[in-house]
């Protein structure tokens, strides 16, 4: 298994430029999230999935677009890129309490995206 | 918003037990404590995560006090790689949102 896969590690936008961070998993969860870290803080979450289908907002969700077609896919987007948004920014996924999972599963995190918007 | 409260920062001797407190005063009955470390800039890695009872792994001990509003993360004998940033979590038995403070800063001195 690769776990969870995010592309690219790397990114440089400039303002007002869109794009689209990848996230793909091989371990069959139905949960997948986007959490951002800036610097010397912790992880904010963005946007959450629980199945193929289905997505909600977590704390920091403006700006940011997401859709979840496929049960390994969750495509995060940025429309329009701000300089407030330069963060790292990581994917995670676990099974979910909704499609039978336990609810003590944990989530395995990607390696991140590092963005910078100038 | 962060359910729970963790020192900034700690040290420890490399080949002493590292002891992380966690205060989570208002947890409830249905919520686990979970224990993640962030080592540089890489992705969060889980530890261990409980209930109730005391856990252990082959990474580490998880101690819950009884009345579970308190727990303390063990890593036996830290070693130079065990410097991260950890976090404590709660989170809902039936709720999948996992929602990080800003965690405890763990430097090992040789």
């Amino acid at each position: 298994n690769a776990g969870v896969t995010q592309t690219p590690k790397f990114q440089v936008l400039k303002t007002g430029q869109s794009m689209t961070l990848q996230c793909a998993q091989d371990m069959n969860h139905e949960y997948m999230s986007w959490y951002r870290q800036d610097p010397g803080m912790g992880l904010r979450l963005i946007h959450y999935s629980v199945g193929a289908g289905i997505t909600d907002q977590g704390e920091v969700p403006n700006g940011y677009n997401v859709s979840r077609s496929t049960t390994e896919d969750f495509p995060l987007r940025l429309l329009s890129a701000a300089p407030s948004q330069t963060s790292v920014y990581f994917c995670a996924s676990s099974y979910s309490i909704q499609t039978g999972g336990l609810g003590n599963s944990p989530l395995h995190f990607g390696n991140g995206t590092r963005l910078t918007v100038t | 918003d962060a359910k729970t409260t963790q020192p900034t920062s700690m040290d420890c001797a490399e080949g002493r037990a590292a002891n992380l407190p966690c205060n989570h005063s208002t947890i409830s009955g249905n919520e686990y404590v979970y224990w993640y470390r962030q080592i540089h800039s890489q992705g969060p890695q889980y530890i261990i995560h409980g209930l109730k009872n005391n856990e252990t792994n082959e990474m580490a001990s998880l101690i819950i006090t009884e009345d579970r509003k308190s727990s303390t993360l063990i890593l036996p004998h830290a070693t130079l790689r065990d410097t991260a940033v950890y976090y404590c979590i709660v989170k809902y038995e039936t709720g999948n949102q996992f929602y990080f403070g800003t965690g405890t800063s763990l430097t090992v001195i040789p």
